[in-house]
């Protein structure tokens, strides 16, 4: 089974802290993937990457970067944290979305447990 | 833009009722992806169902269905007899095929069964 792990269940930080949240998976994606999900909101992309070093801006990009080395991780950076900032971060990853659209796992994201960041 | 809508945020139903859920979608493609994840209160998404926009098949799963209709752009989804493990929140989602497109989530419909 394709496992995404995301490094921290529970974080509490204060503001301004910079703030890491590391993911990997371990079947070889080439896509990965952050969202932050708020009640009342669902979820939400921040960025995602297709390839190592490769990044894109999701729909809330503000006051996030993120980190793509290697390709089974995947880091989301707050370069300094802030009390909006406060939610579930959730980590996935994908086969590329050039795979034949019959294949059965194409496009299917496989999520993490998620990191709930508490920032004080 | 896509957009996707789920009107029901909150769902309880008693143990072995019938319940649906809707998901209405927007977008100007005519080739899409749609897919329902479930998140149990453990909190990781799992994936349930993908439907290409071509194919307008309805499915079923054991006491799970769904219902692709495009020309009212709904996929909804049905859970047959309903048992207190399907508590959830479940988030409808689309995809645009081509290129490197981001998938676009409901807000999510919470599901509570009550024994």
């Amino acid at each position: 089974d394709v496992k995404v792990t995301q490094s921290s269940r529970y974080l509490v930080k204060r503001t301004g802290e910079k703030v890491f949240l590391e993911c990997v998976q371990d079947m070889d994606h080439e896509n990965m993937f952050w969202y932050r999900q708020d009640p009342g909101l669902g979820l939400r992309l921040i960025y995602f990457s297709y390839d190592v070093k490769m990044k894109e801006k999701g729909d809330i990009p503000e006051g996030y970067s993120v980190s793509r080395e290697k390709k089974e991780r995947f880091s989301l950076i707050l370069e300094s944290a802030s009390t909006n900032q406060t939610s579930m971060y959730l980590c996935a990853s994908s086969i590329p979305p050039g795979t034949s659209i019959s294949s059965s796992g194409a496009n299917v994201l496989t999520f993490g447990a998620g990191s709930r960041l508490t920032v004080l | 833009a896509q957009k996707v809508t789920q009107a029901q945020t909150e769902i309880s139903v008693v143990e072995k009722e019938d319940v649906t859920l809707d998901c209405v979608y927007e977008t100007r493609d005519t080739t899409y992806y749609l897919f329902w994840y479930k998140q149990p209160p453990s909190g990781e998404l799992v994936f349930l169902i993908r439907r290409n926009s071509f194919d307008e098949q309805n499915e079923i799963s054991g006491r799970y269905s769904w219902n692709f209709q495009k020309s009212t752009s709904s996929f909804n989804f049905t859970i047959t007899a309903s048992q207190v493990v399907d508590s959830a929140v479940y988030f409808c989602a689309l995809r645009l095929t081509g290129g490197y497109q981001k998938v676009t989530f409901g807000i999510g419909t919470k599901l509570q069964v009550i024994p």
